[in-house]
């Protein structure tokens, strides 16, 4: 079965920077785009970008494209977030989720339809 | 802001029918996903392609869209439907992605 499998807990001071990782199994990896998406405490969801697993191709929400750069490593079947520049801002629990797409009509809608179990990242001094 | 609009929070009575709604202009061109997130939990996908529902999704859940609105059904709802549920699409755009505010549900 799709599995999504991320790293433990970080605790960040402000100004560094913070590597995520999400390792997926029981599907073909590089078949499928992966999302990251993060949620602050008391908050909702905030979609943070998408990269293609079997390419270089990232798209980045406008918010993080200074300081976010997403990584694959098909070796391994794994995805990276890294995040630089730290603030307490950025402390969330961060999210990966594979993408699919539900095609109708010669067009293709995509969703997340595996989720990882979330990665918090704590930004303090 | 978000470019997707949902109500803040809703109630509902046991067993009763509730319907959350999701409004925004991409919503015209694309279709919409909705997730499920419990309390400490990962969110989970219950809607797709607007009104296709998940293996191992209950049957209480639908979906259905129309102009610049998606919405999401709960009919007979139970006390294990009680959690904050977020709408999901492509941004006005159309390049990238953007989620709905959520709606926290209460089974009373």
């Amino acid at each position: 079965q799709v599995q999504v499998e991320q790293s433990g807990a970080e605790l960040k001071k402000p100004g560094a920077s913070v590597r995520v990782s999400c390792k997926a199994s029981g599907y073909s990896f590089s078949n499928y785009f992966m999302h990251w998406v993060r949620q602050a405490p008391g908050q909702g969801l905030e979609w943070i970008g998408i990269i293609n697993t079997g390419s270089d191709y990232t798209g980045y929400a406008q918010k993080f494209q200074d300081r976010v750069i997403m990584s694959t490593d098909a070796s391994t079947s794994t995805v990276y977030l890294q995040l630089r520049n730290l603030t307490s801002d950025d402390t969330a629990i961060y999210y990966c989720a594979r993408d699919s797409r539900f095609c109708t009509g010669g067009v293709c809608y995509p969703y997340l339809d595996s989720w990882g179990q979330g990665t918090l990242v704590t930004v303090s001094s | 802001s978000s470019e997707l609009t949902q109500d803040p929070a809703v109630s509902v009575a046991l067993g009763q029918t509730v319907r959350i709604t999701c409004q925004g202009d991409s919503l015209r061109t694309f279709y919409a996903s909705w997730y499920q997130q419990k309390a400490g939990q990962a969110p989970l996908l219950v809607i797709y392609g607007a009104k296709k529902r998940p293996s191992g999704i209950p049957a209480r859940f639908s979906g259905s869209s129309s102009g610049n609105t998606a919405s999401l059904t709960i009919t007979g709802a139970q006390a294990e439907d009680e959690a904050d549920y977020y709408c999901n699409s492509r941004d006005s755009g159309g390049h990238f992605f953007v989620f709905g505010s959520g709606t926290r549900v209460s089974v009373l």
